[in-house]
């Protein structure tokens, strides 16, 4: 079965430092998301990405994080600056259009020191 | 906005029948979702309410009436596997690029 593939499934950065979380979501989906979940709470949306642009994003998501497409398989996050506070674990998600459910990535646990 | 209760916590016997409730607050979705996610994994999308009334997959089924604001998951014969944490989660007319999820309930199994 089709699988929204992400890595490193762990990544420990330094407050201030920069990271990339990456995902290759499947194939012939279209529509992409990054959520993320701080241990023990709910899963919280932070951007959906539509034919090479943002289409929504939350307030999480402010100026140090961006979101990108290099290729045609690609699709990443990045933290400019981390902050303790963004120690969670981030999960991408794709689906088709008009697909109901999404399809998630087993995650990057992203710890912050 | 929206928002999405749920209980924290469901405790209930291994091949026994356990309801989840989720009650919203939105102005208009398109539909509700559940998802389940097992200590540590991704959420694997469970089932979709559109309209109102029953859906049924295998073990799982899932309710919704707009009408009451509310919906519910519902697992028979329960297997020890199970014991997982439960969303449910809209995506709403007014921001229909995104799915929102509920505050989770823990479901834990006992034999």
């Amino acid at each position: 079965e089709p699988e929204v593939t992400q890595t490193p499934s762990h990544q420990v950065t330094q407050m201030g430092q920069e990271v990339i979380l990456r995902c290759v979501p499947i194939s012939n989906h279209l529509y992409f998301y990054w959520y993320r979940q701080i241990l023990g709470q709910k899963v919280e949306f932070l951007v959906s990405f539509y034919n090479n642009e943002i289409s929504e994003k939350s307030e999480i998501f402010d100026d140090q994080f961006s979101v990108e497409r290099p290729d045609g398989s690609n699709f990443t996050l990045k933290i400019r600056s981390t902050k303790l506070e963004d120690s969670a674990m981030y999960f991408c998600a794709s689906n088709r259009q008009g697909e109901d459910g999404y399809t998630f990535g087993s995650g990057t646990r992203l710890t912050v020191v | 906005g929206q928002s999405l209760e749920q209980p924290s916590e469901v405790t209930a016997v291994e091949g026994a029948i356990v309801q989840i409730n989720c009650t919203y607050q939105t102005s208009g979705f398109y539909g509700l979702s559940w998802y389940q996610q097992h200590d540590g994994g991704a959420p694997t999308f469970l089932s979709y309410n559109a309209l109102d009334g029953l859906e049924e997959t295998g073990r799982f089924s899932s309710f919704l009436s707009r009408s009451d604001s509310y919906g519910y998951l519902l697992l028979q014969e329960l297997q020890m596997k199970d014991s997982a944490s439960y969303f449910c989660a809209v995506r709403a007319y007014s921001s229909a690029s995104k799915i929102i999820f509920g505050s989770g309930t823990r479901l834990s199994i006992r034999p």
